[in-house]
């Protein structure tokens, strides 16, 4: 099993520019998540998945993030325009009723 | 709203010296996971315990499952440098689907 496969690993943009995350769930978990998380804290939920239906994404900045899970598989992540704030590990995770969740590696963006 | 809470935010101990991290929820819990996070890592999880006054155990460490369920525990015996992370409780409730908490964590550094 591959686990949760997410990139890019690193990303250094320019504030304005957009950004863009992708994540691979585990083969089979219908849940999938992405949460963000700052240096010293705890991840925060920005959206959860079931199959391909946002049924959780109040703490998502609609204003400029936005997702999509076309096919309940895989999930995009974008920020448009970024800002410095913004700078932060994205992280993916997929669930199971018994192992709780798998995350990804995460990607660390910087924005400049 | 709902909220975890963990204490304490960070511990420093001797390599060998026993930690202990309380996990507090607001809110009676379906379950509880526990995850560790590396610095540079992401959080992977440990255990799930899902009854009330529940223990288990794993090695060195311990966690517990209150009456209440409304809290929860993780030990370890000895630490070891190799304990060195982030410990996050994380909390379920189900209304429908669930929805998963996270704590605020705690902070172990082990000294050699």
């Amino acid at each position: 099993e591959a686990g949760v496969v997410q990139s890019p690993r690193y990303k250094i943009i320019e504030k304005k520019q957009p950004v863009a995350f992708w994540c691979n769930p585990i083969s089979g978990h219908n849940t999938l998540y992405w949460y963000r998380q700052n240096l010293g804290q705890g991840p925060e939920l920005l959206i959860r998945y079931e199959n391909e239906e946002a049924v959780d994404d109040s703490q998502l900045p609609k204003d400029r993030f936005s997702a999509e899970r076309l096919k309940g598989v895989d999930s995009t992540l974008k920020i448009q325009p970024a800002e410095l704030g913004d700078s932060a590990v994205y992280l993916c995770a997929s669930s199971s009723p018994l192992y709780g969740y798998t995350f990804g590696s995460g990607t660390r963006l910087t924005v400049v | 709203g709902q909220q975890v809470m963990q204490i304490p935010q960070y511990q420093h101990v001797q390599e060998g010296e026993d930690f202990t991290t309380y996990c507090n929820s607001s809110t009676t819990l379906s379950n509880i996971q526990w995850y560790k996070q590396r610095p540079g890592g992401h959080p992977v999880f440990l255990i799930q315990l899902v009854k009330s006054g529940e223990v288990k155990k794993q090695k060195r460490l311990t966690f517990q499952f209150g009456e209440a369920k409304k809290n929860s525990s993780l030990h370890i015996t000895a630490t070891q440098t190799t304990d060195v992370g982030t410990y996050f409780c994380v909390g379920a409730l189900r209304s429908g689907t669930y929805k998963y908490i996270f704590g605020t964590g705690t902070r172990l550094k082990v000294l050699a």
